[in-house]
């Protein structure tokens, strides 16, 4: 599977737009790209994925680049609740077994 | 609540002991995931079953084995602990084997093991 890196840490106000980008510049065409985050001991939580296209769901939207290299996840309106490790994990449509988290994005939105 | 469930939550336990954790995934899950997280190595990966047989596998212990039952629940033995097993435990369930677009893990709440 393909690596991610993403920024250590971000902060973001409360009640704007939390925008998390992620680099998987050696992305293949038939990996997909998963959002997952977790918020202090808790276990991850999905929240989003996609192959090529935009997608959106009642939790956020992610947007992938054309070349597929890079990839934003969007919190629109960010909460306290929404403060977290978000990570970003690329993974074969066709594979088997394990999702590979690496150290993620530490969000903190800041009231 | 991601309709996977984990007992127990905490688990206390000396060094060289044996411990059992559960997991019952959700409802027309198939697939069960164990991953282990600690302080200094993130989430890691444990083992994969798929309606009944081990799928993958990761960096597992031989100290460690896992089953998945007829009823889809599985359970992680865990035997000889050691200091450096004190770590969170987490099982997620899929419908699916991974393959295909539609196969999303959601975890559990996970079991918090402290081994004094």
């Amino acid at each position: 599977d393909a690596k991610t890196t993403q920024p250590p840490s971000m902060d973001c106000a409360e009640g704007r737009a939390a925008n998390l980008p992620c680099n998987h510049s050696t992305i293949s065409g038939n990996e997909y790209v998963y959002w997952y985050r977790q918020i202090h001991s808790q276990g991850p939580q999905y929240i989003i994925h996609g192959l090529k296209n935009n997608e959106t769901n009642e939790m956020a939207s992610l947007i992938i680049t054309e070349d597929r290299k890079s990839s934003t996840l969007i919190l629109p309106h960010a909460t306290l609740r929404d403060t977290a490790v978000y990570y970003c994990i690329v993974r074969v449509g066709g594979s088997q077994g394990n999702l590979i988290f690496g150290k993620g994005t530490k969000l903190s939105v800041k009231p | 609540d991601s309709g996977v469930t984990q007992t127990p939550k905490h688990l206390i336990t000396a060094t060289g002991q044996r411990v059992t954790l559960r997991c019952s995934p959700r409802s027309g899950d198939l697939s069960v995931y164990w991953y282990q997280q600690s302080l200094d190595q993130g989430l890691q990966f444990l083992i994969q079953y798929y309606n009944g047989e081990e799928r993958a596998k990761g960096n597992i212990l031989e100290r460690f084995s896992a089953q998945q039952f007829p009823d889809l629940h599985s359970e992680l033995n865990l035997s000889s602990l050691e200091l450096g097993d004190s770590a969170l435990y987490f099982c997620a369930s899929s419908h699916s084997s991974g393959m295909g677009r539609g196969d999303t893990q959601y975890f559990g709440p996970g079991t918090r093991l402290t081994v004094l």
